[in-house]
C-alpha cells in the first residue's frame, strides 16, 4: 500500500520559531518521489520541492530545508526563523513508479503568529 | 511559468444543476487533474486525462464526468450538482512526466457552493 501521513493537524508557532512539519511515506516502490507544496490562504497550491528516492541528500532554500531520510521512510520540512507571511496548509505528495497520480498526505496547517 | 486558470474563483449553483467547471494550461501539458478539496480530507482525486480524450476515474468520480477535446483544456461537469457537491475544486496540469518533468502545477481553486 502506498500512503503518505502528516500526524500533525495544525501547529501554531510564534514568529522566529523554528518549526518542523513532519512527513512520513509507504511504499514499496525503489523509484519514487516526494514533493511538498504550500496552500496559502488564496487557495493556490504551490510547488515547494521534489527529491526523488536516489537522492537523499538535503536541500536548504533560504529559510526551507528538508530532510530526506530512506531509512526511517520521512521527508519533513523544516522552517527557520518563521514569518508571518509561512502561514499555510503545508501538504507532503508521493508519486511512485509510472503512475500519474499523487499520493497526498491530509496536510498540516501552519499558523505563525505575530 | 505555468499558467492554469480556472473558470471562476466563486459559483453558487441550485440543486439539480448541471454545472460546468473550466480548466485551461498553457504549457502543453500531456496529464491534467480535476480534486476536490473538504476540510480534514485533503486532497481527493476525480478524474484524470493523461492525452486528449482520454481519461482515467480518480478515486472519487461518482457524480462527475470530464471532458478533454482539446489538449490545454479539461472540464469536469456535476451532471445533476448535490449539495454534497458544495466543495473547493482544484484543477492542476503535468508535463509527460520525466524526471524533472513531475510536478503538478494548480489553478486558483473554484469554490462551488451547492444550494
Amino acid at each position: 500500500a502506498q500512503k503518505v501521513t502528516q500526524a500533525q493537524t495544525e501547529i501554531s508557532v510564534v514568529e522566529k520559531e523554528d518549526v518542523t512539519l513532519d512527513c512520513v511515506y509507504e511504499t514499496r516502490d525503489t523509484t519514487y518521489y516526494l514533493f511538498w507544496y504550500k496552500q496559502p490562504p488564496s487557495g493556490e497550491l504551490v510547488f515547494l520541492i521534489r527529491r526523488n528516492s536516489f537522492d537523499e541528500q538535503n536541500e536548504i532554500s533560504g529559510r526551507y530545508s528538508w530532510n530526506f531520510q530512506k531509512s526511517t521512510s520521512s521527508f519533513n520540512f523544516t522552517i527557520t526563523a518563521s514569518q508571518v507571511v509561512d502561514s499555510a496548509v503545508y501538504f507532503c505528495a508521493l508519486l511512485t513508479g509510472n503512475n500519474r497520480k499523487l499520493i497526498w498526505g491530509l496536510g498540516t496547517s501552519l499558523a505563525v503568529n505575530p | 511559468d505555468v499558467k492554469v486558470t480556472q473558470s471562476s474563483r466563486y459559483l453558487v449553483k441550485r440543486t439539480g444543476e448541471k454545472v460546468f467547471l473550466e480548466c485551461v494550461q498553457d504549457m502543453d501539458h500531456e496529464n491534467m487533474f480535476w480534486y476536490r478539496q473538504d476540510p480534514g480530507l485533503g486532497l481527493r482525486l476525480i478524474y484524470f486525462s493523461y492525452d486528449v480524450k482520454m481519461k482515467e476515474k480518480g478515486d472519487i468520480p461518482e457524480g462527475y464526468s470530464v471532458s478533454r477535446e482539446k489538449k490545454e483544456r479539461f472540464s469536469l461537469i456535476l451532471e445533476s450538482a448535490s449539495t454534497n457537491q458544495t466543495s473547493m475544486y482544484l484543477c492542476a496540469s503535468r508535463g509527460a512526466g520525466g524526471v524533472l518533468d513531475n510536478e503538478q502545477f494548480f489553478g486558483p481553486g473554484t469554490r462551488l457552493t451547492v444550494l
